[in-house]
């Protein structure tokens, strides 16, 4: 089975932090995603990566950067996190359009 | 680029009655299809998936349909049970080689025995 990690399950931040979600996939992906999951919004795309140090903006890339230093870790990172940042993030990998989440990450910025 | 939209937002039935969940997108180019299920505290799970070159998938119960001409594709549920309730999400992949997915807003489906 495919197996995607992410570091947190839950984060309580505060507003103006450096906040860093870890993602971590054991099959060899060649990419992988970060989506924000909001009620009634669905899951949004904020940032891909198709290869090692390659990344593109999705639709939602205002205020995150991402770091994919190896294969099989794809960092998401809150420049400066913001109480709208508030949500759900999820982490997938996919190979052959097939994508694979990891638990989630419900971050809080108070 | 990529747009999808799903309906209903919210969808009740009696359990043993058939669910349809319908999505359209924009994107002409996009040649994949999955719907993912998302049961409540958990990660979503790809369910039932339709390449462009076809246009029905049925896996036991549930089945996807597919029309290009009109842009949109449906799944369904037949005999439904209470372990069908969750939020489903359908998506479009709108370039093959990038592979990114564009998911729709979610439907909660929840069965009542």
């Amino acid at each position: 089975d495919v197996k995607v990690t992410q570091s947190s399950r839950y984060l309580v931040k505060r507003t103006g932090e450096k906040v860093f979600l870890e993602c971590v996939q054991d099959m060899d992906h060649e990419n992988m995603f970060w989506y924000r999951q909001d009620p009634g919004l669905g899951l949004r795309l904020i940032y891909f990566s198709y290869d090692v140090k390659m990344k593109e903006k999705g639709d939602i890339p205002e205020g995150y950067s991402v770091s994919r230093e190896k294969k099989e870790r794809f960092s998401l990172i809150l420049e400066s996190a913001s109480t709208n940042q508030t949500s759900m993030y999820l982490c997938a990998s996919s190979h052959e359009s097939k994508a694979f989440f990891g638990q989630g990450t419900r971050l809080t910025v108070v | 680029g990529e747009n999808v939209e799903q309906h209903p937002s919210t969808l009740s039935v009696q359990e043993g009655d058939s669910a349809v969940i319908k999505c359209t997108y924009s994107d002409s180019a996009s040649n994949y299809f999955p719907w993912y299920k998302q049961e409540l505290g958990k990660r979503p799970q790809l369910i039932i998936d339709i390449r462009s070159n076809v246009g029905e998938k049925k896996d036991q119960r549930i089945a996807v349909t597919l029309n290009k001409t009109a842009k949109h594709f449906s799944l369904h549920i037949t005999e439904t049970q209470p372990e069908d309730s969750a939020v489903y999400f359908c998506a479009a992949s709108p370039h093959q080689g990038a592979q990114k997915l564009v998911f729709g807003q979610g439907t909660r489906l929840t069965i009542n025995p």
